[in-house]
C-alpha cells in the first residue's frame, strides 16, 4: 500500500527564517514525488515535482530513497509562502496519494 | 482557458438522497480524476476516467460511480448519501500517461458537499 505522512499540522515560522516542510513516503516500487500548494481561496496547484529538480519560488525538495523522504525546503521564508501543502506521490497512471498536508504560517 | 471547472460550487443534501457533480476539464486535457477530501485530511483518490471508462479506483464503496462523456467532461454520482460523505470534491485532469509521461494534474476548485 502506498502512504505519505506529513507529520506536522501547522509549522510557523518568522520571515526570514528557513522553512522545512516535512515528507515520507511508503511505496513498493519507484515513485514520483510531488508538493501542492493551496493558496487562501485558491485551487490546488502543483509546486514541484522531484524529476523536474527544479527550484520553484525558491523552494526545493530532494528524494532521499534510503529515508523514504521528500522534505520541502527554503532558506528565507516570505510572507506571501503561506498557504496549505501537501506531499503528493503517484506509482503511475496519474493517480495521486495524498498526505494530510501542512499549513505554513510566516509571521512578520 | 478557464482551466478545470467544476459545478455546482456548493450543494446541501439529505441523508439517502443522490447527487450528481460535474467537471470540465482544461482544455487539451483527455484524463479526469475525483478525488474527496474530508476536512482536515488531504485529497483522497476516488476514480479515474480515460476514453469514457473508469482505469482506476480507489476504495471507495459502488454508492459512487461516474461517467466520462465524448467531450471528455465528467459526472461524480453518490448514491444514498451519508452524513459522512460530507466533504469537498476535487476533480483534477491531465493527459494519460501514455501520451505525455509524468503530466501534471490540473485541480478544480472543488464543489463543497454538506450531507445532512
Amino acid at each position: 500500500a502506498q502512504r505519505v505522512t506529513q507529520p506536522e499540522k501547522l509549522l510557523s515560522v518568522f520571515k526570514g527564517a528557513p522553512v522545512e516542510l516535512k515528507c515520507n513516503y511508503s511505496y513498493s516500487g519507484s515513485p514520483e514525488l510531488f508538493w501542492y500548494v493551496q493558496y487562501s481561496r485558491q485551487r490546488l496547484q502543483l509546486l514541484l515535482r522531484h524529476i523536474s529538480r527544479e527550484s520553484i519560488k525558491g523552494f526545493t525538495a530532494d528524494l532521499n530513497k534510503g529515508e523514504t523522504s521528500f522534505h520541502l525546503k527554503k532558506p528565507f521564508a516570505q510572507e506571501e509562502d503561506s498557504a496549505m501543502y501537501y506531499c503528493a506521490l503517484t506509482g503511475g497512471g496519474n493517480k495521486l496519494t495524498f498526505g494530510t498536508g501542512t499549513q505554513l504560517k510566516v509571521e512578520l | 482557458d478557464a482551466g478545470v471547472t467544476q459545478s455546482p460550487t456548493h450543494l446541501i443534501k439529505t441523508r439517502g438522497q443522490q447527487v450528481t457533480l460535474r467537471c470540465s476539464p482544461k482544455s487539451g486535457h483527455d484524463t479526469v480524476s475525483w478525488y474527496q477530501q474530508a476536512l482536515g485530511q488531504g485529497p483522497q483518490f476516488i476514480f479515474q476516467y480515460y476514453e469514457e471508462e473508469e482505469r482506476q479506483r480507489g476504495n471507495f464503496p459502488d454508492r459512487f460511480s461516474g461517467h466520462q462523456f465524448p467531450n471528455y467532461s465528467s459526472e461524480l454520482n453518490v448514491n444514498a448519501l451519508l452524513l459522512g460523505d460530507s466533504a469537498l470534491y476535487l476533480c483534477a485532469s491531465s493527459l494519460a500517461e501514455g501520451a505525455k509521461p509524468n503530466t501534471e494534474a490540473f485541480f478544480g476548485q472543488g464543489t463543497r458537499l454538506t450531507v445532512v
